[in-house]
């Protein structure tokens, strides 16, 4: 079964200072790998999604993830942490077998401080 | 922009009470869902429809059933809510059967089951 382990529950940075956000995937397969963010009293949106094209992801607001077949990982990063990114960040995986079922890290809180 | 709009934001029920949580999306999507989101498990999905009238079992079911009899529309409910289904509940969408299609999710509704 495919599986993400986020690694921290809860990561603190200054502002200005870099964000490194820790994802480990199991999966038995190519997967297919997505990072979302959660403001506060939100819904999720989607920063960046990998589908086994360039293994760099670039997405919205800076952010971009690198997949690493030969650690298993799929790390969030962004050079610069603005106050706006303090959110709760969630990596996940798409199901193999199924077109569209997704399994969700248990997120890992950004805050930002100055 | 895809639009997933939650009927509710904040709902107070009580024990034994059956509830409707409403969900509707406007980009003619065939996919939508339902997760229950908890601290510290991340997002966990309840039910998932792929069609009008078709639905399917997530991982975690029990005490929920849904409806969907148009696309646009696909409701939550819980039969005879217990203290233990409060929680945020979120509503997703998704385009097809593309293993890139990304969710796009409701800003959720928090219920609370005295």
């Amino acid at each position: 079964a495919q599986s993400v382990t986020q690694l921290d529950s809860h990561v603190s940075v200054s502002e200005g200072t870099p964000v490194l956000l820790r994802c480990n995937y199991s999966s038995s397969y190519s997967p297919s790998l997505f990072w979302y963010v959660q403001h506060p009293n939100k819904g999720l949106q989607l920063l960046l999604k990998y589908t086994s094209a360039a293994t760099l992801v670039k997405g919205i607001n800076g952010f971009e993830a690198e997949f690493k077949k030969s650690e298993t990982s799929f790390h969030l990063t962004k050079p610069s942490a603005h106050m706006s990114d303090a959110a709760e960040y969630f990596c996940v995986v798409r199901v193999v077998g199924t077109a569209s079922k997704l399994t969700f890290g248990t997120g890992t809180r950004l805050q930002v401080t100055l | 922009d895809v639009k997933v709009t939650q009927s509710s934001r904040y709902l107070v029920k009580r024990t034994g009470e059956k509830v409707f949580l409403e969900c509707v999306q406007d980009m003619d999507h065939e996919n939508m869902f339902w997760y229950r989101q908890d601290p510290g498990l991340g997002l966990r999905l309840i039910y998932f429809s792929y069609d009008v009238k078709m639905k399917e079992k997530g991982d975690i079911p029990e005490g929920y059933s849904v409806s969907r009899e148009k696309k646009e529309r696909f409701s939550l409910i819980l039969e005879s809510a217990s203290t233990n289904q409060t929680s945020m509940y979120l509503c997703a969408s998704s385009l097809g059967t593309g293993s890139n299609q990304p969710q796009h999710f409701g800003d959720g509704t928090r219920l609370s089951i005295l």
